[in-house]
């Protein structure tokens, strides 16, 4: 099956500072790629939907100027999650949807933790 | 507003025991609908059912789906310890390929 990776696994920062998550896509060709995000006891929560070469689509209530997103190549999507707050801490994790399929391959996800 | 149903919330059994979780929707357009299992990471495939009344068998999990009704139920039988999880349905339309999930079942099989 397909592969798709993050990094880091887990990461912990202080207030204030901004945290980049890659998602990348290792054995094939992402052409969409979506960013969820996980809290404690919660379902996973749609953020964005990222298409290669253009602007994301955010999710009502998601801020786009906070969680920026990249998805500059056909594997690989950044989530960089600026001036980070304690209240952003959570699960993050990214899916790739492989060109021609309807089934999403998802990342082992990113653990955010905000000091 | 799209929205997916799951219940119980949250279910104790044996091993051995045969346990039946419900996923109920309603969106527009559906065009899909998944489970999946997650443990203490992302959570991995199990079914993806797109037509009524057509069981999908993976060793002791089965699922099927009603698209009259708007519902589907994962099976499991025999449960094992391994089985503990959290069980996710997400629900796919036409307008996109994201996925919207329920609030999951968290599953505990007690030896």
């Amino acid at each position: 099956g397909a592969v798709v990776s993050q990094h880091p696994s887990r990461v912990i920062c202080k207030s204030g500072t901004s945290v980049k998550i890659e998602c990348r896509s290792l054995d094939f060709q992402a052409t969409t790629m979506f960013w969820y995000r996980q809290f404690p006891k919660k379902s996973l929560m749609l953020m964005a939907t990222s298409n290669e070469g253009s602007k994301a689509t955010y999710e009502q209530g998601v801020e786009k100027d906070k969680f920026l997103i990249n998805h500059a190549s056909l594997t690989l999507s950044t989530l960089t999650v600026t001036s980070a707050h304690p209240e952003d801490s959570s699960f993050y994790i990214c899916s790739g949807l492989a060109g021609g399929y309807n089934e999403q391959f998802f990342g082992p996800g990113t653990r955010l933790t905000v000091l | 507003e799209d929205k997916v149903v799951q219940s119980p919330l949250s279910l104790v059994v044996h091993e051995g025991d045969t346990v039946t979780l419900n996923c109920s929707y309603e969106v527009t357009n559906f065009r899909s609908l998944l489970w999946y299992k997650q443990e203490k990471k992302a959570p991995t495939f199990l079914f993806m059912l797109t037509s009524s009344g057509i069981e999908k068998k993976s060793g002791r999990l089965s699922s099927i789906l009603d698209k009259k009704e708007l519902f589907s139920i994962l099976n499991i039988t025999a449960t094992q310890t391994g089985d503990s999880a959290v069980y996710l349905c997400a629900v796919n339309s036409n307008s996109g390929y994201a996925l919207n999930f329920g609030k999951g079942t968290s599953l505990l099989v007690t030896p």
